[in-house]
């Protein structure tokens, strides 16, 4: 079946450490997204990619790195400049236009401990 | 800018009772508007999408909405509430076929036994 998968589900950070969330799809879309989520909050775009190697900072991009080195997948790295990483986070993918919506993995929780 | 408004933050109703959730848009051309759902700790998924089609959408678990162009309205109805609809649901716009999704705030929709 066709969908997208982030890992892991849970994840436990130190603070000054760097990292990596994982989203991979199948769904061969062109175009990915991570959403920060936080409680009682609505979703704000963190980065996005239409195409691959190529990106593009979306409102809260400060303290995130992407990168896009191929169609399925879209790592988000957070890293120790983010101050307050806590968070739920989401990847979407959608195909170049998006009047089917987007298709959303399950989710990443990250906590600072 | 293209925005969405949910006008609730917060809906409360009885099991067996009609459910209402409150989406208004900026008025643009050519809309194009989803309602997604999401549990705790879950990702979103999309319940129903209008595109310019039928005025009148039925999406998934009973669930409709009606775009009303001259109230720029997309709200969300069901006639009967079940336990397993409480959860976060997020209206969403885009205009023009454009490739990025607008998010409301949310609705955390509650259901009393």
């Amino acid at each position: 079946d066709g969908g997208i998968t982030q890992s892991p589900k849970y994840l436990f950070r130190k603070e000054g450490q760097n990292v990596t969330l994982s989203c991979e799809q199948n769904l061969n879309h062109d175009a990915m997204y991570w959403y920060r989520q936080d409680p009682g909050q609505g979703l704000r775009l963190i980065y996005y990619s239409q195409i691959v190697n190529d990106f593009q900072k979306g409102d809260i991009a400060e303290g995130y790195s992407v990168s896009r080195e191929k169609k399925e997948s879209f790592p988000l790295t957070v890293t120790s400049a983010q101050k307050n990483p806590t968070a739920f986070y989401l990847c979407a993918s959608s195909i170049k236009t998006v009047e089917g919506g987007y298709t959303f993995g399950s989710g990443t929780r990250l906590t600072v401990v | 800018a293209q925005s969405v408004t949910q006008l609730d933050s917060h809906v409360s109703v009885s099991e067996g009772t009609p459910v209402l959730l409150r989406c208004n848009y900026s008025s643009s051309y050519s809309p194009s508007l989803f309602w997604y759902v999401q549990h705790p700790n879950k990702g979103l998924q999309l319940l129903l999408k209008y595109t310019s089609a039928a005025t009148l959408v039925k999406g998934i678990n009973g669930f409709e909405a009606e775009f009303k162009k001259s109230e720029t309205s997309f709200h969300l109805t069901k006639p009967s509430a079940h336990m397993s609809d409480a959860a976060e649901y997020f209206c969403v716009v885009t205009y023009n076929a454009g490739n990025m999704l607008t998010f409301g705030g949310g609705t955390r929709l509650m259901v009393k036994p």
